[in-house]
C-alpha cells in the first residue's frame, strides 16, 4: 500500500462547478496534511494545510480531514480554467529521527470552459 | 513571506562535469531544507533532508557521494551533482521550513540537462 494515495486523473470539471480531489494515507500517526498545486514545469505551491478533523476554508478552497478514515480532500468551488493543474496531497510522516512530508503522485485537474 | 529561491533555474552541462544548485530562504531562517527530484509526469521524490550545521540524511537509494549536500547557514543549502550523467537529467526542487512548523515552502526548481 502506498503511503499517500491519490487518483491520478485526469479529472475534468466544467468551469464554475465544484472540483473534488481526494487522498488517503496509511500512517495513523500523521498529524499534518497539505495540498499543493503544481503547474506543468513549475514547482509546487502551497494551497492549504490542515491539522484538525473537519473542514478548513480559504477562499474558494476547502480542505476536509477525517483522521478516523485516514482521508483528506480538497474542494475547489467556482472552478476556473486557471485551476487546471496537478494537485499534490502531502502528509507529514513522523519517525524516530525526523519528520518528513510524503507526497502523493498527484491528481491532474482540467477545468473545461 | 516564506520565499525560497533557487539558482540556477536551468543548467545544461556535459556528461562527467559537476553542477552546483543553490537554495536560499529569503525572508526566514530555514532550520531544515529538503531536496527533491522530479522526472517528467512523475511525483516528487525526496532525495535528502538537510539540517543546518549537520550532515544531510539521504533517502534510500540516493548516493550521498554523488549528490553532495551542504547546509552551511540557516538561509543556504547547496546540492552538488558530481560527475553528472544523462540519467541525472531531471527537475531538482528544494524546499525549506522553519522551526515549529511542518509546512514546507518550495523553491522554483532547477532543470538540469546532462548531455
Amino acid at each position: 500500500q502506498k503511503e499517500v494515495e491519490q487518483n491520478s486523473g485526469p479529472l475534468s470539471v466544467p468551469e464554475g462547478a465544484i472540483a473534488s480531489l481526494n487522498c488517503t494515507y496509511s500512517d495513523r500517526g500523521s498529524q499534518s496534511f497539505f495540498w499543493y498545486r503544481q503547474y506543468s514545469g513549475k514547482s509546487p505551491e502551497l494551497i492549504m494545510f490542515i491539522y484538525s478533523n473537519g473542514d478548513k476554508e480559504d477562499g474558494r478552497f476547502t480542505a476536509q480531514l477525517n483522521k478516523a478514515s485516514q482521508y483528506v480532500s480538497l474542494l475547489i468551488r467556482d472552478s476556473q480554467p486557471s485551476d487546471s493543474a496537478t494537485y499534490l496531497c502531502a502528509v507529514n510522516m513522523r519517525n524516530s529521527s525526523a519528520s518528513k512530508i510524503i507526497f502523493g503522485s498527484g491528481t491532474r485537474l482540467s477545468i473545461r470552459p | 513571506g516564506a520565499v525560497v529561491s533557487q539558482h540556477p533555474s536551468r543548467v545544461i552541462c556535459k556528461s562527467g562535469t559537476s553542477v552546483k544548485i543553490e537554495c536560499r530562504s529569503l525572508d526566514f531562517q530555514a532550520t531544515t531544507m529538503f531536496w527533491y527530484r522530479q522526472f517528467p509526469k512523475k511525483s516528487l521524490m525526496l532525495m535528502a533532508t538537510s539540517n543546518e550545521g549537520s550532515k544531510a540524511t539521504y533517502e534510500q537509494g540516493v548516493e550521498k557521494d554523488k549528490f553532495l549536500i551542504n547546509h552551511a547557514s540557516l538561509t543556504l543549502s547547496t546540492l552538488t551533482v558530481t560527475s553528472a550523467h544523462p540519467e541525472d537529467s531531471s527537475f531538482y526542487i528544494c524546499s525549506a521550513k522553519f522551526s515549529g512548523t511542518d509546512t514546507q515552502y518550495f523553491g522554483p526548481g532547477t532543470r538540469l540537462t546532462v548531455l
